[in-house]
């Protein structure tokens, strides 16, 4: 299995506030978990990226928490601002350049 | 350090023509994959050239076609076009084949609408 899930779809938050994404996989093989912010007319950016033998990891306002039995990791924007405001995605490596990504999330910090 | 450069930013072309998209990579970065982004199927892989040569291709019809040539630069091609190619294109370059994790940085793309 090569997909990756990822909810919610679209998120509205307000400034301040916690944004939370979360994602699950399937295959096992995985061994390194990005995540990327688009802006509109953007290719993603990488924001940050955690491998399995880690359970959380913090850059900033930013935290991915990973949980290998569960085959889930989540994203959690701290003090979301407007600027955060674009589409998010997780996304798999097994140890190559092909990434296989979630389905995006359309973050909407209200001000 | 100049990031991935895509060209040409936009394209249109109509149903039935080929298209040649180019990538060129990070300086020093040798690994150069392709994504097409739509808003039904999201990111989807193309396929990864290194050294001249595709190591992986994703799930995608004889009609999408990439190489590299020696200075890494990469182009993609889509012969017979369909309605259902038009998509944003991706290309990310990387140091090399050893993972997503070292360097991995997408260009901003080409937007091509098939008329």
């Amino acid at each position: 299995q090569q997909q990756v899930k990822q909810s919610p779809q679209s998120l509205i938050v307000q400034k301040g506030g916690i944004s939370i994404i979360n994602c699950a996989y399937e295959n096992t093989a995985f061994d390194y978990f990005p995540w990327y912010q688009q802006f509109p007319g953007k290719g993603p950016a990488l924001l940050i990226a955690i491998r399995p033998d880690v359970s959380e990891k913090k850059e900033g306002r930013f935290t991915i928490s990973f949980n290998k039995s569960a085959k889930q990791f989540s994203l959690h924007i701290m003090d979301s601002q407007p600027g955060d405001s674009a589409t998010y995605f997780c996304a798999a490596s097994m140890g190559g350049n092909m990434l296989t990504f979630g389905g995006g999330t359309r973050l909407m910090v209200k001000p | 350090k100049a990031g991935v450069t895509q060209t040409p930013r936009y394209l249109i072309k109509t149903r039935g023509q080929q298209v040649t998209l180019s990538c060129s990579p990070i300086s020093g970065h040798r690994s150069v994959s392709w994504y097409q982004q739509t808003p039904g199927q999201g990111l989807q892989f193309l396929f990864e050239y290194f050294s001249e040569t595709q190591r992986n291709k994703g799930n995608f019809p004889g009609r999408f076609s990439g190489r590299q040539f020696s200075n890494s630069r990469s182009e993609m091609n889509v012969s017979t076009l369909e309605l259902g190619d038009s998509a944003l294109y991706l290309c990310a370059s990387s140091l090399g084949p050893q993972g997503a994790g070292y360097g991995y940085t997408f260009g901003s793309g080409t937007r091509l609408t098939v008329v």
